[in-house]
């Protein structure tokens, strides 16, 4: 069935750093692809999506590109801040109305 | 910007006693969801609703499971007869078109 596998966390970084969150799935077609960010204490906020091959998801400066061939929607953005600090969440849409989320990469960023 | 809400953000209960979770979708949305988030483990698909019925569910969803939209702005889960293990972060979600789903805060349920 479909699966999305996400980088292992958790991760700290030092603010201004460079993250990447590598997110590679298994479908058997073309899914459509969601970041979901969990700040503490808060519920899932969709952070970016793309519905097709190539596409480029973007938002409060992480992006994320829709890689047919690897198979893959790493997430990324060029410095982090301390307010970056949340779970963050790989998930999958094929058609069957429900998203399949990856097991999610605690971040925490380092003044 | 519109939010799906969600009350109570914590709900501690007796096993064996029935618990109700209630939602108010964003108010054009059509389609409506359930997942769970046991701590520490991925986020989990419960049920989909759309067109006042059940569209698609999960083996976790079983018959101690039931959602209703009782009019037309709540949307609720209700667990009949709670285990320990029921014990999770259950989050709603709604969207308009079926793809992008919209969360709310979610509620923590706490089985005694």
């Amino acid at each position: 069935g479909d699966s999305v596998t996400q980088m292992e966390g958790p991760v700290t970084l030092s603010e201004e750093a460079f993250l990447t969150i590598n997110c590679t799935y298994t479908a058997t077609g073309y899914p459509s692809l969601f970041w979901y960010v969990q700040y503490p204490g808060e519920g899932l906020q969709l952070l970016l999506k793309a519905t097709k091959a190539d596409d480029k998801g973007s938002n409060k400066g992480f992006e994320a590109t829709y890689r047919k061939e690897t198979t893959s929607f790493h997430l990324e953005k060029g410095s982090v801040q301390v307010s970056d600090s949340a779970v963050y969440f790989c998930a999958l849409y094929f058609g069957n109305e429900k998203l399949t989320f990856g097991t999610g990469t605690r971040l925490t960023i380092i003044p | 910007e519109p939010e799906v809400t969600q009350t109570p953000s914590h709900q501690v209960t007796q096993m064996g006693q029935e618990v109700i979770l209630r939602c108010v979708p964003i108010s054009n949305h059509l389609y409506f969801y359930w997942y769970r988030q046991i701590l520490g483990q991925k986020v989990e698909f419960l049920v989909s609703f759309y067109n006042n019925e059940i569209s698609e569910k999960s083996e976790i969803f079983d018959d101690q499971f039931s959602v209703e939209r009782p009019d037309g702005s709540n949307f609720t889960l209700k667990i009949r007869s709670t285990k320990l293990e029921d014990s999770a972060m259950y989050f709603c979600a709604s969207s308009r078109t079926g793809v992008t789903q919209h969360f709310g805060d979610g509620t923590r349920l706490s089985i005694l």
